[in-house]
């Protein structure tokens, strides 16, 4: 069945980058956009963007442009979101999730702490 | 590209309906058919509720119901039971991008 497997929990300090991996199991990889949404401790959800795997074209909310790099690498169903010049408001848990219709598979989360 | 508004909370007792608005402007909630509601409930990763504005994925009650008016999306649950309470957010396409509601937190009395 179809499984997003995200990348562990990462500790970082301000100004270094974090790059968050999400292997997809159990589809065509290249056949849904993948998004990426993240929730800060006790907030909303808030949408960063999405890739076409198939393409690599990406759209990105406006807050993260500048930021964000979404890449994916079709050899290994793996995408990947890259935030760099971490501030602590960064931290927050990381959503991939596919597209079904709307926003149906999502992965674990990988939570992000941005500390000194 | 603001979140979209939605209430902070409602609430309702045990077979009640509620109805959860979710506002926002003719470049995103008034021009799409991609809306979409999430539930969210403590610790655990969102749910898909309803999609493309009043469709609802398999295994979703039908006491879960969507629809549309203007630059407003609605997500109304009939007969209400103590396992829906938790935060539920709208999302919409907006052309390019999507944007989230800011969540409604939604008790059951």
């Amino acid at each position: 069945q179809v499984q997003l497997v995200q990348s562990g929990a990462e500790v970082k300090e301000p100004g270094t980058s974090v790059k968050v991996s999400c292997k997809a199991f159990g589809y065509t990889f290249t056949g849904q956009n993948i998004h990426w949404v993240r929730q800060a401790p006790g907030q909303g959800l808030e949408w960063m963007g999405w890739i076409n795997p198939g393409s690599s074209v990406t759209d990105l909310a406006q807050k993260f442009q500048g930021r964000v790099a979404l890449t994916r690498d079709t050899s290994i169903s793996t995408a990947y979101m890259e935030l760099s010049s971490l501030k602590f408001d960064d931290t927050a848990v990381y959503y991939c999730a596919r597209n079904a219709p709307g926003i149906y598979y999502w992965g674990q989360g990988t939570l992000v702490t941005v500390s000194s | 590209q603001s979140a979209l508004t939605q209430p902070r909370s409602v609430s309702g007792s045990p077979g009640q309906s509620v109805a959860i608005s979710c506002t926002g402007t003719t470049s995103d909630v008034g021009s799409s058919v991609y809306v979409s509601w999430y539930q969210q409930q403590a610790g655990k990763v969102p749910k898909l509720m309803i999609y493309d504005v009043n469709q609802r994925p398999s295994g979703v009650p039908d006491r879960f119901s969507g629809s549309k008016s203007g630059n407003t999306a609605s997500l109304t649950i009939s007969g209400l039971q103590a396992e829906d309470e938790g935060d539920y957010y709208c999302l919409s396409y907006a052309g390019s991008y999507f944007v989230f509601g800011g969540g409604t937190r939604l008790t059951v009395l």
